[in-house]
């Protein structure tokens, strides 16, 4: 059974850096094919794509944040880190973390986790 | 940045009735095309990939078609647990986008 499942903080203040650790069970990060992407959703908002990182460490940001976001991945702890710097309450939504085994889109999902930017 | 236009932004709609929401992408993505339904409350859940390939487990109701820049979603019949948020993706591009969404409500 495959599980997603997004950790973090639920409050950051106005200029801070968001760190969201996004942890897998059920199929491991070197697997060939294998991505994990976040994707944000403020409140009563549409979805919105940040960012995705493979299996062979490929990264793709989304053009509007990417001075803004870095990916990584922890392979030893089948986990992926977000981080997003310099935090405004523009930025409060509801954080997912999603898996795609390639050529298929995001066919799991986390539950995600709500952060809100406020001073 | 491929932009992902969806029509209508809301619709109500009867327990039976046909559904159709359409997708427009601002440029060729052949069939890269995704759907996804969002619960209230809940993290979206693939419905339809490439276009017209149904996900495993979603009820054949259920629908896709289209390619390069127009597509559409079907629910042939609508039931109660398909009062929902709907949204397109594109995946053709490394730079994935998703569409503003269409919320389908009770009438």
């Amino acid at each position: 059974q495959i599980t997603l499942k997004e950790s973090g903080p639920t409050v950051v203040k106005p200029t801070q850096t968001l760190t969201l650790t996004c942890t897998l069970s059920g199929v491991s990060l070197s697997t060939s094919g294998v991505g994990v992407g976040w994707i944000r959703q403020p409140p009563v908002k549409a979805l919105e794509w940040l960012a995705v990182i493979y299996w062979d460490d490929d990264k793709n940001y989304s053009p509007s944040l990417e001075s803004r976001l870095t990916i990584t991945k922890d392979t030893s702890k089948n986990q992926v880190v977000l981080t997003m710097t310099n935090m405004d309450p523009m930025d409060t939504a509801t954080y997912y973390c999603a898996l795609r085994r390639v050529p298929h889109p995001f066919d799991y999902w986390g539950q995600g986790t709500l952060v809100t930017v406020s001073s | 940045d491929i932009q992902m236009t969806q029509s209508p932004s809301s619709l109500s709609a009867s327990v039976g009735d046909r559904v159709t929401i359409t997708c427009r992408a601002s440029r060729d993505i052949s069939r890269y095309l995704n759907w996804f339904q969002q619960k209230p409350g809940e993290a979206p859940k693939l419905l339809i990939y490439t276009a017209s390939n149904l996900q495993t487990g979603v009820p054949s109701r259920f629908s896709g078609s289209g390619s390069g820049t127009d597509f559409t979603l079907t629910v042939s019949s609508l039931q109660p647990e398909d009062f929902a948020t709907y949204y397109c993706q594109q995946s053709y591009s490394t730079l994935w986008t998703f569409g503003q969404g269409t919320k389908v409500e009770i009438k």
